[in-house]
């Protein structure tokens, strides 16, 4: 069974439109976060929710918008995509008992990744 | 500002051999520290960790040395094989518990 599950796995779409990456993780984890990986391969968190509560808020477009409807699933919204939105996106999630701040000694899961193609 | 890096981009190692992988932290509050190794198409998987409490630290064929001292970190793996070629990433976790990521080192094994 997949631990941390994302779709869709590829997602092309033209400039100005709007689509959401769907994360769900299956490891009973209280925290779960979004990360960006570019051309490079240079990974750059944006956001993570623990128990549905936002703790990290990285510089990000606020054309992004997460959306974390229970502890299991943690979605990316992205309105008005623009080319450099284009990268592969990775959804992660962690134990961290409910701690806050969070303790990241547990290490993070990460899925599979969405690669997103703007035109 | 707060900074991972790695000394080498590209790391070719015969099978067989061992291979060392260096990062290079600029936080000194970092206090945990982790390897992720990424294969082609994949997420990052994790290798091994490291709290600031210490200073080495062993698992299957892989060995993590943290120096505070010159603010480094390396990855040692032992008797490469081709599979674990793949690109190896270091973390540091500082600042509000946010993990930050280093630029990556590709591993490349030569059967």
């Amino acid at each position: 069974d997949t631990a941390v599950s994302q779709t869709p796995k590829y997602l092309v779409t033209q400039m100005g439109n709007d689509k959401s990456i769907k994360c769900e993780q299956n490891l009973g984890h209280d925290t779960m976060y979004w990360y960006k990986q570019d051309s490079k391969k240079f990974l750059k968190i944006m956001f993570s929710y623990n128990n549905k509560e936002l703790i990290i808020n990285e510089t990000v477009p606020n054309r992004f918008s997460p959306k974390s409807p229970d502890k299991a699933h943690l979605n990316l919204h992205i309105n008005s995509l623009e080319l450099g939105d284009s990268a592969v996106y990775f959804c992660a999630s962690s134990h961290e008992n409910g701690r806050f701040p969070v303790n990241s000694y547990n290490e993070q899961f990460f899925g599979p990744g969405t690669r997103l193609t703007v035109l | 500002g707060e900074s991972v890096g790695l000394h080498l981009p590209t790391l070719s190692v015969q099978e067989g051999d061992n291979s060392i992988i260096n990062c290079a932290y600029s936080n000194s509050a970092s206090d945990y520290f982790i390897w992720y190794k990424q294969e082609s198409g994949k997420g990052p998987q994790f290798i091994i960790d490291i709290r600031s409490n210490m200073d080495k630290r062993q698992g299957q064929r892989v060995t993590v040395l943290l120096n505070k001292t010159v603010k480094h970190l390396s990855l040692q793996i032992a008797a490469t094989q081709p599979g674990d070629s793949a690109v190896y990433f270091c973390a540091e976790r500082g600042s509000y518990q946010k993990v930050t990521f280093g630029t990556g080192t590709k591993l490349q094994v030569i059967p």
